[in-house]
């Protein structure tokens, strides 16, 4: 069965202080990776888009890897202005739809 | 702004209702997704419309129906509805069949709240 599991559910970091998100995958065919950002009340927003194993994307704080099981969302050095909850989800070849993961919720304090 | 609008934003209503909610995708997006978001699922995909045109299906309940359009706004029917219907109903636009960028654009979402 087609799956995407992202840990840890939930993530409280001091502002500054770096750390990880995960996302696993078990997908038959991948069409891509895909990070979103929702914020309270509102709707996902796309971050990156990550298609082959060892391909890199970056924005402002936010930097995404992938492998050929899992990606992850490193934050450097994170502002209070970061704290979101980070989705992420899989396209696959056999399907037009997207398949998310329950999300971490990232909150930083100043 | 995703330039996708959806309405209502809340709604109250008791279980046994039918409700219709409203989605206005992004100018020139031609595939409209219907998305479910409750605390304990997460997003969970009900149905893709492209170009009018059922594409996709998610597990979306037999009580639950969609469509989408000549003018591509879509909306989503949720009928005899049970205290666990209720959740965050978003709609995503993209302009392709298979949005190979994963790029959707989200709206703000409906509430709905049924008691």
């Amino acid at each position: 069965e087609d799956q995407v599991t992202q840990s840890p559910e939930a993530l409280r970091l001091q502002e500054g202080e770096s750390s990880s998100l995960n996302c696993s995958y078990t997908v038959s065919g991948l069409r891509g990776l895909f990070w979103y950002r929702q914020d309270p009340g509102k709707g996902p927003e796309f971050l990156f888009t990550l298609y082959s194993a060892g391909e890199e994307k970056e924005k402002e704080r936010l930097k995404a890897t992938l492998t050929k099981k899992e990606s992850f969302l490193h934050i450097t050095a994170p502002k209070p202005e970061d704290s979101a909850t980070y989705l992420c989800a899989v396209g696959m070849d056999s399907s037009y739809k997207l398949i998310f993961g329950s999300g971490t919720r990232l909150l930083v304090r100043p | 702004d995703s330039g996708v609008t959806q309405t209502p934003k809340h709604l109250i209503t008791a279980t046994g209702q039918r409700v219709t909610l409203r989605c206005s995708p992004r100018s020139g997006d031609l595939s409209v997704y219907w998305y479910q978001q409750s605390l304990d699922q997460g997003l969970q995909f009900l149905i893709q419309y492209y170009n009018g045109e059922e594409r996709a299906k998610g597990n979306i309940l037999e009580r639950f129906s969609a469509q989408q359009f000549p003018d591509l706004h879509s909306e989503l029917n949720l009928s005899s509805l049970e205290l666990g219907d209720s959740a965050l109903y978003f709609c995503a636009s993209s302009p392709s069949l298979a949005p190979n960028t994963g790029e959707l654009f989200f709206g703000e979402g409906s509430r709905l709240t049924v008691l």
